[in-house]
């Protein structure tokens, strides 16, 4: 399976500001998606991030407050924006290639104060 | 509207002391089934996969069956290592995962 690396691991932030988190795979992959974790709850699918084009967004996300890029199939990146307390989550991204498995990263775990 | 649920919620266990932990689900066309580990602060740790009816997987203590309408995560003689979040999930059409809310296991010495 791939190896998926997420940089920062951890950040404290104040609110209002923006935080950009990175997910590098060691392998080129189909799919890449970004999954949000709040204290004590599963995970919730943001968005699939789509290669060269915009990403596809789940209800109740919008692309203002969380937008991502994915400039080629090895590496995405996934921005918090106008950050408040509520933001305060695990942030994970995950891919998938051929089939319907997926993998995770380490996650980012993003304090909002 | 596909679903996945997952019980107990929470799991204590004495060293030694086996038990199961249910996942059940509604899906349309099931694509596969798949259990992760989830230990805090970190990300789900792929344990599983099962894809029809009768399937099942085994790794170290921990074994995983599945029927029409759910799938259990079998835990024999578990060790305080056991300890984490069990998650299952069901992947929707052409995109990404639904998961249950999960089941803690603490396993005490």
């Amino acid at each position: 399976s791939a190896v998926i690396s997420q940089k920062p691991s951890r950040d404290i932030c104040q609110r209002g500001t923006s935080l950009t988190i990175q997910c590098q795979v060691d392998s080129q992959v189909t799919m890449m998606f970004w999954y949000r974790q709040q204290p004590g709850q599963s995970l919730t699918l943001i968005a699939t991030a789509n290669q060269g084009s915009e990403a596809t967004y789940e209800s109740g996300f919008v692309i203002d407050k969380f937008p991502i890029s994915r400039p080629n199939l090895t590496f995405s990146t996934l921005t918090v924006s106008n950050m408040s307390p509520e933001d305060s989550s695990i942030y994970l991204c995950s891919v998938r290639d051929g089939s319907y498995e997926q993998y995770f990263g380490p996650g980012t775990r993003l304090t909002v104060t | 509207e596909d679903q996945v649920t997952q019980s107990p919620e929470a799991l204590r266990l004495q060293e030694g002391e086996s038990s199961s932990l249910n996942c059940s689900y509604t899906v349309s066309g099931l694509r596969g089934l798949f259990w992760y580990r989830q230990d805090p602060g970190k990300g789900p740790e792929f344990l599983f996969t099962l894809y029809s009816a009768g399937e099942e997987k085994e790794k170290e203590r921990l074994k995983a069956t599945l029927t029409k309408k759910e799938s259990f995560l079998h835990i024999t003689a578990p060790k305080p290592e056991d300890s984490a979040t069990y998650l299952c999930a069901v992947p929707q059409a052409g995109t990404a995962l639904i998961f249950g809310k999960g089941t803690t296991l603490s396993v005490s010495s």
